[in-house]
């Protein structure tokens, strides 16, 4: 069975740092990955995906992830991070069932504080 | 587009009663599914539907029951509430298109058993 690792359960960082936030997920033939994000009282938000291609993606706030299927990590980053990116991060790995179906596994999350 | 939409955004439940949570996917997605996240854990994957049908089911006792309507929207049904269940339950909706497809979130629903 298919699962992820989010290696740490709280990142606190000062604003305008930069920040890295740890995945890991088990092996798989294909591997479909994605990070959301989830502000205080809200639901999920995709915030960038690996499906296939170039092994870094981007989002359009500044976070970046680097698919590396030697190591099985996909690991977020962002080069100077803002107070408004207080929030907790998810990483999901996309598992498919018989059919067709597929499902999100997630890691356990972790929270990135931003301080000022 | 509105988005998926989750009613209703609190509830509060006693022990042994039952809930009914209610979810519009996202316009021209025909797939949804249900996620329980417990306070500081990630999301958990609960049951599947597509065209009116459970597809697949994650590790949930039979407690757990579901239904898709023809205009694709759901329905999240908890019997004999335990206070254990008390969670975020969020639904997502997708096109039914394999392991690559994008999933959209609601707000989710906060239930809370006394």
């Amino acid at each position: 069975a298919q699962s992820v690792t989010q290696l740490d359960s709280q990142v606190p960082v000062f604003e305008e740092a930069p920040v890295e936030l740890r995945c890991n997920y088990s092996s798989s033939v294909s591997v479909y990955l994605f990070w959301y994000v989830q502000y205080p009282n809200q639901g999920l938000q995709l915030l960038l995906k690996y499906l296939s291609g170039s092994t870094l993606v981007e989002s359009i706030n500044g976070f970046e992830a680097e698919f590396n299927k030697s190591q099985t990590s996909f690991h977020l980053r962002k080069p100077s991070v803002h107070i408004s990116d207080t929030a907790e991060y998810f990483c999901a790995v996309s598992s498919v069932f018989s059919g067709g179906y597929n499902k999100l596994i997630f890691g356990a999350g972790t929270r990135l504080a931003v301080h000022p | 587009d509105a988005g998926v939409t989750q009613s209703p955004t609190h509830l509060i439940k006693t022990r042994g009663q039952q809930v009914t949570l209610r979810c519009s996917p996202k316009s021209g997605h025909d797939t949804v599914s249900w996620y329980q996240q417990a306070l500081g854990q990630g999301p958990q994957f609960i049951f599947q539907y597509y065209e009116e049908e459970e597809r697949q089911r994650g590790n949930f006792p039979d407690r757990f029951s579901g239904h898709q309507f023809p205009n694709y929207s759901s329905e999240l049904n908890v019997n004999a509430l335990l206070l254990g269940d008390s969670a975020l339950y969020l639904c997502a909706s997708s096109h039914r298109t394999g392991a690559n497809t994008e999933a959209f979130f609601g707000q989710g629903t906060r239930l809370t058993v006394v």
